[in-house]
């Protein structure tokens, strides 16, 4: 695997499931990220980390919880959604995320849908 | 606080014909601009970035934008088209976090069609 990977790429659940996305990357890079991309809004930031350490928690309401077990890897733990939450979940990183415009690189996205 | 408009929410042009997707920036600091692109059902790819230096910058799949401070503006450019093309365009400005961590801000997106 290269780039940056996600799983599953599809997930449909209810609004009393549980449910993770997983994010991993094989870039070697100590960023990592979450967007939300919903239709006709700008993707949303959700969640910086950087060397495992969670720096940047955007609003989000704490039905979605993040976990960085490593720096390869990314979770978003989800638990009593709403149907507005069905969006495209995106991951990213990036080398370092410290600034300087470094390059975010992307993974295919999970596209969730809450019913 | 910085902000991204993208003047046009979808732009359809024909093959071979020259087009431009504009972009205009709000910010008070030194920016880094980005542009990205997202293919149907995958994720978002670099196009090109302005960090500093020449206002021309050239990306890949013959690609480029300009600069321009006094406008601020990062318009994306290619001379001819191809139905290759069609996807969607991000424009996107790196600012950083009061956590000191660096974030991407980015426009609402251009659907670009390419017709035949």
């Amino acid at each position: 695997e290269t780039g940056v990977t996600q799983t599953p790429r599809h997930l449909v659940m209810g609004m009393t499931n549980k449910k993770s996305l997983k994010c991993e990357q094989h870039l070697g890079h100590n960023a990592m990220y979450w967007y939300k991309q919903s239709a006709k809004k700008p993707l949303e930031l959700m969640f910086v980390y950087s060397l495992e350490e969670r720096v940047e928690n955007n609003s989000v309401p704490s039905r979605f919880s993040p976990e960085c077990p490593n720096s390869s890897h990314l979770f978003l733990h989800l638990h009593t959604l709403q149907p507005e939450d069905s969006a495209l979940y995106l991951c990213a990183s990036s080398q370092d995320g410290a600034g300087g415009g470094e390059e975010q690189y992307f993974g295919p996205g999970t596209r969730l849908t809450v019913t | 606080a910085q902000s991204v408009t993208q003047l046009d929410s979808q732009v359809p042009v024909f093959e071979e014909a020259p087009v431009e997707l504009r972009c205009n920036y709000s910010s008070s600091v030194s920016v880094y601009l980005f542009w990205y692109v997202q293919y149907p059902n995958q994720g978002l790819q670099l196009l090109l970035k302005y960090l500093s230096g020449s206002t021309l910058v050239k990306g890949i799949n013959g690609f480029e934008a300009e600069f321009n401070k006094s406008q601020t503006s990062f318009h994306l450019r290619k001379p001819s088209v191809h139905i290759s093309d069609t996807a969607e365009y991000f424009c996107a400005v790196s600012v950083l976090t009061q956590g000191g961590s660096e974030k991407l801000v980015f426009g609402k997106g251009t659907k670009l069609t390419v017709n035949p």
